[in-house]
């Protein structure tokens, strides 16, 4: 079956200007999960969505980010005037649901975002 | 607090070399998990393995093997008789089971590995 997609794959910006990042995970999973990969940095957990529950947004580096989930399936990450310093990878993951015994995490290819 | 420390930025061994990657973790929760992700150049993340803390049994899978030790809080990695094919960078990374009940997986900053012909 389909894995979880990213677009865009590359994505170039100015400094100061809005991006929006899609994803799109595995059909039937519950569990979705942004992740940023920054140069020297690893990956970072930004945010998680489950179900119809209020999203963990602990991770999210500023109020210049965030995130929604439509219908509980498509995700978009947002960042506002956006900065250099969110060059990154973002890659995204679902899962069955989260909790209980372990779900596996699927990770999309991500988007490598470049703010010039 | 959970934190997955990797020591090794880079490694460069010589084709058919072992070698072994070093993880360290740090956790509060007696239940997690444990895991080793392979990302070669093509940017993709390989999933390798998962272990949960009530396992300590060492695994083998082929060249590569893992090494559990919770009294050392470690959790490493090697490939024997490396191939140019394992040259990617590789994290560690760990999830506990909280009270959230979220999955999210804290990693390590990652090894670069270089397989050298």
């Amino acid at each position: 079956g389909a894995g979880v997609s990213q677009s865009p794959s590359n994505k170039v910006t100015e400094k100061g200007k809005d991006v929006e990042l899609r994803c799109d995970p595995i059909s039937g999973h519950t569990a979705l999960y942004w992740y940023r990969q920054s140069l020297g940095q690893g990956l970072e957990f930004l945010i998680y969505f489950q179900g119809n529950s209020a999203p963990d947004k602990s991770g999210l580096p500023s109020d210049r980010f965030s995130a929604e989930r439509t219908g509980g399936s498509v995700s978009t990450l947002t960042i506002q005037r956006t900065q250099q310093e969110d060059s990154a990878v973002y890659l995204c993951a679902s899962s069955l649901r989260a909790g209980g015994t372990y779900n596996e995490q699927f990770f999309g290819p991500g988007t490598r975002l470049t703010v010039l | 607090a959970q934190k997955v420390t990797q020591a090794q930025t880079e490694i460069s061994v010589v084709e058919k070399e072992d070698v072994t990657l070093d993880c360290v973790y740090e956790t509060r929760d007696t239940t997690y998990y444990l895991f080793w992700y392979k990302q070669p150049p093509s940017g993709e993340l390989v999933f390798l393995i998962r272990r949960n803390s009530f396992d300590e049994q060492n695994e083998i899978s082929g060249r590569y093997s893992w090494n559990f030790q919770k009294s050392t809080s470690s959790f490493n990695f090697t490939i024997t008789a490396s191939q140019v094919v394992d040259s990617a960078v590789y994290f560690c990374a760990l999830s506990e089971a909280n009270l959230r009940r979220d999955d999210k997986i804290i990693f390590g900053k990652g090894t670069r590995l270089h397989i050298l012909p």
